[in-house]
């Protein structure tokens, strides 16, 4: 199974930051991953697909990039409304299909 | 719009089983591979099994492989997951997922459904 690792697994931020988080995958998935958001109580929903492909409805704010094995998500300009947690999930090869750990992004 | 509505959920014993739903709306459910995710209390993502639109091609993650059956019914457009010989361990909020067009992501989920096994 390829394994995907996320960091951090948590930080703090402020409003208006630019903010980065990482995904590293055990071995290269080209740019077969997604990102998604998840906030307390509510079902995951996906951003960013095909590693830098925005999903339709998402903020511009939002940005991926990578391919191999190290992938980037960016929030440009962090609104409160982005406090939330964050998974990496690869569909390169499956089964299974695997996700990060996730990284909670809090406010400062 | 696209809605997928788990339902079935519930506290059960260890080693007891119980059948989860999901109702689906909005698209034409088989033309789609659907999903079942799970998230225990305070953890990540686990992905749990798939299915194809024609139900041909059907996996599971190890943690459930012989316990847990999927299953649809395009003509009711409804997914489901028996869950047999039930643990400690799988208890956990259950999310159908629908796959995307472009692979093997998640581009809608339902609400969940929070399966608890204890005794």
């Amino acid at each position: 199974a390829i394994r995907m690792t996320q960091s951090p697994s948590s930080f703090s931020a402020s409003t208006g930051d630019r903010v980065t988080i990482t995904c590293r995958a055990s071995q290269g998935i080209s740019s077969y991953l997604a990102w998604y958001q998840q906030k307390p109580g509510k079902a995951p929903k996906l951003l960013i697909y095909a590693a830098s492909t925005l999903q339709s409805g998402v903020p511009s704010r939002f940005s991926g990039s990578g391919s191999g094995t190290d992938f980037t998500l960016t929030i440009s300009c962090l609104q409160s409304e982005d406090f939330a947690t964050y998974y990496c999930q690869q569909y390169y090869s499956y089964p299974p299909i695997t996700f990060g750990q996730g990284t909670r992004l809090e406010i400062k | 719009e696209v809605q997928l509505v788990e339902s079935g959920g519930g506290l059960v014993k260890p080693g007891g089983s119980l059948r989860l739903s999901c109702a689906a709306s909005g698209f034409t459910f088989s033309s789609y591979s659907m999903n079942w995710v799970r998230q225990a209390p305070g953890k990540g993502l686990e992905w749990v099994s798939s299915i194809s639109s024609s139900s041909s091609y059907i996996y599971y993650a190890d943690s459930v492989k012989g316990r847990f059956t999927i299953s649809r019914d395009n003509a009711k457009n409804s997914l489901y997951l028996q869950m047999n010989s039930l643990r400690a361990e799988d208890t956990a909020v259950y999310y159908c997922a629908r796959e995307g067009q472009l692979g093997s992501l998640f581009d809608y989920w339902g609400q969940g459904t929070l399966v608890t096994v204890s005794s």
